[in-house]
């Protein structure tokens, strides 16, 4: 039982490149989300996902588009990257919403020259 | 917006004394308050949580109050062994959100034996 499991865990690109993270999940969870975490600020927001084929934006969404075609997996995309963007990326899923314990990767960290 | 503070950002301990890390938080409707570890290299796991109907949670060596009337709530560890020695968030839910969380921005605690 893997988890939740993210790739690349690390990556460097340089300004104005664009990548994709993946993140899959193989408990079945319903709910999945994308976090950024830079030093001093705890974890944030990034966009959710309360099911198959649904998209949501959280609290800092602006340069980051997702995906969840599949319930397995959420893709986290950065279309024109930005040194703003240097950051450790976890992704993370959920059996339901309210009350329900986050189930985190291990994170991916990116770097933007 | 919302906000959840938490302090202190560093605590540094002996082994087998207690450690208390507490938070605050603004939004009134938050109903659902979780805490996660973070180990060096990995993502946060959950240790312990508390909904709002309830005072006080224990498991083991951790503990955890909520206090809803002053808005804040906070983590109890007793007998800290060096493995305790980690990055501690607390998180509040959003009301109104599907369950979404907003967290602190962590507490580094430091064991030493």
């Amino acid at each position: 039982n893997a988890g939740v499991t993210q790739t690349p865990k690390f990556r460097v690109l340089k300004t104005g490149q664009s990548m994709t993270l993946l993140c899959a999940q193989d408990m079945n969870h319903e709910y999945m989300y994308w976090y950024r975490q830079d030093p001093g600020m705890g974890l944030r927001l990034i966009h959710y996902s309360v099911g198959e084929g649904t998209t949501a934006k959280g609290e800092v969404p602006d340069g980051y588009n997702v995906s969840r075609l599949k319930k397995q997996n959420f893709l986290l995309g950065l279309e024109s990257a930005a040194p703003s963007q240097t950051s450790v990326y976890f992704c993370a899923s959920s059996y339901f919403g309210l009350g329900s314990p986050l189930h985190f990767g291990n994170g991916t960290r990116l770097t933007v020259t | 917006g919302e906000n959840v503070e938490q302090h202190p950002s560093t605590l540094s301990v002996q082994e087998g004394d207690s450690a208390v890390i507490k938070c605050t938080y603004s939004d009134s409707a938050s109903n659902y308050f979780p805490w996660y570890k973070q180990e060096l290299g990995k993502g946060p796991q959950l240790i312990i949580d508390i909904r709002s109907n309830v005072g006080e949670k224990k498991d083991q060596r951790i503990a955890v109050t909520l206090n809803k009337t002053a808005k804040h709530f906070s983590l109890h560890i007793t007998e800290t062994q060096p493995e305790d020695s980690a990055v501690y968030f607390c998180a509040a839910s959003i009301g109104g959100s599907q369950g979404n969380l907003i967290f602190g921005k962590g507490t580094k605690l430091s064991v030493k034996p």
